[in-house]
């Protein structure tokens, strides 16, 4: 596809239970964002990946949170033994130069 | 470290009725800043970048070093202008790549008839 795919679009789960998020970004882009939008907030910082560097992890809330990237494909975020608090629409986005970034459509993730 | 402050949460004008959204930053080096924008049941997307002084749909941004400011403005709002407005700041570069993309807490833009 031409854009940043993100799946699921909507995932809801159980306090306690693992979820895992997928992020496709644009072929070719070497940058890899994950951003965390609660209900009426802005944007949160999660994680971020620039080709092989090491990923900067500064903006994960927990250890409950881990990211993957595979190469400069696919990503996961992982969230284990969810809580409440972590409903919100989790956003990808992925750029190539320094100038544009690109966003997926985000999975909106509810823990009841 | 690098921050990008939007310190109004919400921004009510009447349409025709200039507007400014405000951001201001905290980085030490040469900061590199963007607004983006999200409508309504659409996706975050580039607005405009401080580095191609350009204006898109009526709107303009100039980098402040001075106050280290990028405030956002447009002279005659347009109700099509609702949306939510995010002041970014991309942060230091190393090994040759990009840096990091750092977002304010966007402001919410709504323009009545």
């Amino acid at each position: 596809g031409a854009g940043v795919s993100q799946s699921p679009s909507n995932k809801v789960t159980e306090k306690g239970k693992d979820v895992e998020l997928r992020c496709d970004p644009i072929s070719g882009h070497t940058a890899l964002y994950w951003y965390r939008q609660r209900l009426g907030q802005g944007l949160e910082f999660l994680i971020y990946f620039q080709g092989n560097s090491a990923p900067d992890k500064s903006g994960l809330p927990s250890d409950r949170f881990s990211a993957e990237r595979t190469g400069e494909s696919v990503s996961t975020l992982t969230i284990q033994r969810t809580q409440q608090e972590d409903s919100a629409v989790y956003l990808c986005a992925s750029s190539l130069d320094s100038y544009e970034a690109f966003f997926g459509q985000g999975t909106r993730l509810t823990v009841v | 470290a690098q921050r990008v402050t939007q310190p109004e949460k919400l921004l009510s004008v009447f349409k025709g009725a200039p507007v400014e959204l405000k951001c201001n930053y905290s980085y030490s080096g040469s900061p590199e800043l963007f607004w983006y924008v999200q409508y309504s049941r659409q996706r975050l997307q580039l607005l405009l970048r401080h580095i191609s002084r350009e204006s898109i749909k009526g709107f303009t941004a100039d980098l402040n070093k001075g106050e280290t400011s990028f405030h956002l403005k447009k002279p005659f709002a347009q109700e099509e202008d609702s949306a939510m407005y995010y002041c970014a700041l991309r942060g230091p570069y190393y090994g040759g790549s990009q840096g990091n993309l750092i977002f304010g807490k966007g402001t919410k833009l709504s323009v009545k008839p």
